[in-house]
């Protein structure tokens, strides 16, 4: 149980372009969602936090107007990075989580390996 | 605010024996504390987590943890390991009563089993 699916798993595109992620949870409804960002063989960074139905919280630095995040329902939660350039090639992971409770534990999606040429 | 230490940026061992990662934390307020494991190209997956209760936590693959509150340490421990441990492992802290639950991650420990 507690399947929490990301689309899609690589995706290379060129300078300039939009790239949507998706994260979905399989078998659970999830009230909140969070966006983090891995450099290679670093820890996770938290982006931002979404709960369904309301505009997310980001963390100090992250660019809202870059990294578009939408909670639409409560399986599913896009981010989107606008007008992407090299420096945005990542490993973007999602979590969510079935209520806003501290103890309850994130589900990992696989990550979306990202690179802007 | 809060704070998670890794002490070993990287553990190698060799195949059937025993492991200990180390994990530490720094923070003013009660907190949960989790360990994940992660694969090469993958997300992260949950091996155990510490509420309340007993200081000894078990989790899946054999893998367990003790929660030290005098010395703010939180444990990863395994006596046997197999070549199929070898992944990135992350402490982590969410505060109790915290509005977003949010987690705070450790820099990662490494672990290369060998045969």
């Amino acid at each position: 149980g507690a399947v929490v699916s990301q689309h899609p798993s690589w995706v290379i595109c060129k300078s300039g372009t939009s790239v949507k992620i998706e994260c979905r949870s399989l078998d659970f409804q999830a009230t909140t969602m969070f966006w983090y960002r891995q450099f290679p063989k670093q820890s996770l960074m938290l982006m931002a936090t979404s709960n369904e139905g309301s505009k997310a919280t980001y963390e100090q630095g992250v660019e809202k107007d870059k990294f578009l995040i939408n909670h639409a329902s409560l399986t599913l939660s896009t981010l989107t990075v606008t007008s992407a350039h090299p420096e945005d090639s990542s490993f973007y992971i999602c979590s969510a989580r079935v209520s806003q409770g501290a103890y309850q534990p994130q589900h990992f999606g696989d990550g979306t390996r990202l690179s802007i040429l | 605010a809060q704070s998670v230490t890794q002490l070993d940026s990287q553990v190698p061992v060799f195949e059937e024996a025993p492991v200990e990662l180390r994990c530490n934390y720094s923070s003013s307020v009660s907190v949960y504390l989790f360990w994940y494991v992660q694969y090469p190209n993958q997300g992260l997956q949950l091996l155990l987590k510490y509420l309340s209760g007993s200081t000894l936590v078990k989790g899946i693959n054999g893998f367990e943890a003790e929660f030290n509150k005098s010395q703010t340490s939180f444990h990863l421990r395994k006596p046997s390991v197999h070549i199929s441990d070898t992944a990135e492992y992350f402490c982590a802290v969410s505060v109790i009563g915290g509005s977003q639950g949010n987690l705070i991650f450790g820099k990662g420990t490494k672990l290369s089993v060998k045969p």
